[in-house]
């Protein structure tokens, strides 16, 4: 079967660095996305990545190693408007997304 | 304004009524979504228009029947649902299918079945 595996529930500090990890067995790959979702709204795209390697876009920055199925998404400098729940979602051989549980961020002062 | 609207935000309806819910999406984009999101689980796909074709319809209930009558407006019509069916519903479009088309989220109806 097809599976996204992330944290359930992560804590950070504001100014801090924080690292939500991302693991995927899929059938195929076709690229893999990053959404951040705060309370009761919609998910907003993030950072997209299909090759290996790191891609930064201002505070955040995304990872992909396809040979270990693993993604990591980096958040530099947090801010207390941070605190969300973060999705990473993989893209099939069939062009349908997987979508994991989501990861809830909690920025504490 | 993420250019796509969803209506209405909340709908509690009981096990006999029949409903509708809607989405536009104002972008210009060629495929449309319908995602059921449950507290904890993972975005579940229920069914993909491309080219107002439905090409994706992931074992979802005969009791959620969708309808898209062109590339911009997107339905869900419900009936007799359980209350296992309340969550949220969120609607997306993309671009294309293929490659790294990111989807565009609706608000989402948040539905209670009673």
């Amino acid at each position: 079967g097809q599976n996204i595996d992330q944290p359930t529930e992560m804590t950070a500090t504001e100014g801090a660095i924080v690292q939500i990890n991302c693991t995927y067995q899929t059938s195929g790959f076709n690229g893999l996305f990053w959404y951040q979702q705060h309370a009761g709204e919609a998910p907003t795209f993030l950072s997209y990545n299909v090759l290996d390697g790191l891609e930064e876009k201002g505070r955040f920055s995304s990872f992909l190693s396809r040979s270990k199925g693993y993604s990591y998404l980096l958040l530099k400098e947090l801010q207390m408007k941070d605190s969300a729940s973060y999705l990473c979602a993989v893209t099939d051989s069939n062009y349908q997304l997987i979508w994991g549980a989501g990861t809830k961020l909690i920025i504490k002062p | 304004e993420t250019g796509v609207t969803q209506t209405p935000r909340h709908l509690v309806m009981g096990m006999t009524n029949k409903k509708s819910l809607k989405c536009e999406q104002h972008l210009g984009h060629n495929a449309m979504y319908w995602y059921k999101q449950s507290a904890k689980k993972p975005l579940e796909l229920m069914f993909v228009y491309n080219f107002k074709e439905q090409t994706e319809n992931n074992s979802v209930p005969s009791r959620f029947s969708p309808e898209c009558p062109n590339s911009s407006h997107l339905f869900l019509h419900l009936h007799t649902l359980q209350p296992e069916d309340s969550a949220l519903y969120l609607c997306a479009s993309s671009q294309a299918m293929e490659g790294g088309s990111e989807q565009y989220f609706g608000p989402g109806t948040r539905l209670t079945v009673t």
